[in-house]
């Protein structure tokens, strides 16, 4: 059984640009959420995906958007950086939306200059 | 609105002495609780969760936790800590389609 992966690991971006994170689901899981961890925070919600559809979403402005695949893989973007998106994003992914635990990935950490 | 809150930043503990990393909720209707570790530049890795039923629960590598509804605490516990325990715990709940985290305690376990 293959674990949720995340690409890529490191991220050097400058303010303003956009940045595109990918995520693939463990095997059997159709539901993908997104998290921002900022050093020495928790985890903060972004939103989540279900079957291709947005299914919830944290206090994160329409700059960071996502989107899910077919095969349930995903994808976070984040457009016009601002220096404190630097964080560790985290993907994790679940078997379906009624099934609280949540098995996550090992993370994207991006820097924005 | 629902949170956990882990009120110590750091915790040490001898190697071989038991060990205790505290969390308390605030959550609406029955709490699902959980606990997660995170090693440096890794992403979380599952301990246990609450649900509902025994009070006291058991997970991974060792760890357990208690569930006490009258304190609303689910403090984290391990009757002998290893050096490899050594990591950062986060508290979590779950929303209607999320986690919410607690700030995170760091624990030091002194060889």
């Amino acid at each position: 059984e293959t674990g949720v992966t995340q690409s890529p690991t490191h991220l050097i971006k400058t303010r303003g640009q956009q940045v595109t994170l990918r995520c693939s689901s463990q095997s059997g899981h159709n539901t993908v959420s997104w998290y921002q961890q900022a050093l020495g925070q928790g985890p903060q919600f972004i939103f989540q995906y279900y079957r291709e559809e947005e299914n919830g979403r944290g206090n994160f402005p329409p700059r960071f958007s996502g989107l899910q695949f077919p095969n349930y893989s995903s994808e976070l973007n984040v457009n016009a950086l601002e220096l404190d998106d630097s964080a560790l994003y985290l993907c994790a992914s679940s078997p379906d939306t009624s099934y609280n635990e949540q098995f996550f990935g090992p993370g994207t950490r991006l820097t924005v200059l | 609105a629902q949170s956990v809150a882990q009120p110590e930043d750091q915790v040490n503990v001898a190697e071989g002495n038991p060990l205790t990393v505290k969390c308390t909720y605030s959550v609406s209707g029955n709490p699902y609780l959980f606990w997660y570790v995170q090693y440096p530049n890794r992403g979380l890795q599952f301990l246990l969760k609450y649900i509902t039923g025994d009070n006291l629960v058991k997970g991974s590598y060792g760890f357990e936790a208690e569930f006490n509804k009258s304190q609303t605490s689910f403090h984290l516990k391990k009757p002998s800590a290893l050096v490899s325990d050594s990591a950062l715990y986060f508290c979590a709940g779950a929303g209607a389609n999320n986690l919410f985290f607690g700030t995170g305690t760091r624990l030091t376990v002194i060889p």
